[in-house]
């Protein structure tokens, strides 16, 4: 059983466009983090949000905690092809153990 | 701060063999974790250090698998007589945890079981 569900698993689309990510959950989190990861190398932490409704933002990456903390999304205005990558959602669950929950990923391709 | 680092980066055994990989976290952080990335899937959770005592276990872990953080600082993870279904990306991270909980990645190391 997927505790975290991520979508889209992929998406192709053209320089300039937007696009969402989405992960939901039946459970609450205490944190969720996104991470990027590049093939053959370990995922990169961009953010954490920890407060419900909480919005970060990332140059053109906003990111939104869900107010009952138990989805978030990630959004990415004007894409350019540097964007290209595998998106992780990770919850952390309030047991305070750090031990992350991870989504399937979302692979994102920007053509120019 | 150097980030945390694994060796080898690649690892090529035939079945039946074993194998031992090591991490060395970011200096003074005290958490460490262990996990296992399959293609096309996120990473799932192993094991986690709390410096040198190992607190949690996933059933993931079979028997074949151990992990150790003798001294609180590196951990090395060993798998006994490898199966083609332990073919994955083992990452490692590492967390201060009065530091935010921020989980820091390892660049991982790729296992293939022939």
């Amino acid at each position: 059983t997927q505790l975290l569900e991520q979508s889209p698993q992929f998406l192709s689309i053209q320089e300039g466009e937007n696009l969402t990510v989405y992960c939901n959950s039946s459970s609450v989190f205490s944190s969720l983090q996104w991470y990027r990861q590049e093939p053959g190398e370990g995922p990169v932490l961009l953010v954490t949000v920890v407060t419900g409704g909480e919005v970060k933002k990332l140059k053109r990456l906003t990111f939104q905690f869900g107010d009952a903390r138990k989805d978030s999304s990630l959004h990415i205005t004007a894409a350019q092809p540097g964007d290209t990558g595998l998106y992780l959602c990770a919850g952390e669950r309030p047991s305070n153990t750090g031990k992350l929950i991870f989504g399937q990923g979302t692979t994102l391709q920007v053509k120019p | 701060d150097t980030g945390v680092s694994q060796n080898p980066r690649h690892k090529i055994t035939k079945r039946g063999q074993n194998v031992t990989f090591r991490c060395d976290p970011i200096s003074e952080h005290n958490r460490l974790y262990w996990y296992r990335q399959t293609l096309g899937q996120g990473p799932e959770f192993l094991t986690y250090f709390q410096n040198e005592a190992q607190l949690e276990k996933s059933r993931l872990l079979s028997d074949r698998f151990s992990a150790e953080r003798p001294k609180g600082s590196f951990s090395t993870l060993e798998i006994q007589r490898t199966e083609q279904g332990d073919s994955a990306m083992y990452l490692c991270a590492s967390l201060r945890d009065r530091g935010g909980m921020k989980q820091f990645f390892g660049p991982g190391t790729r296992l293939t079981v022939l």
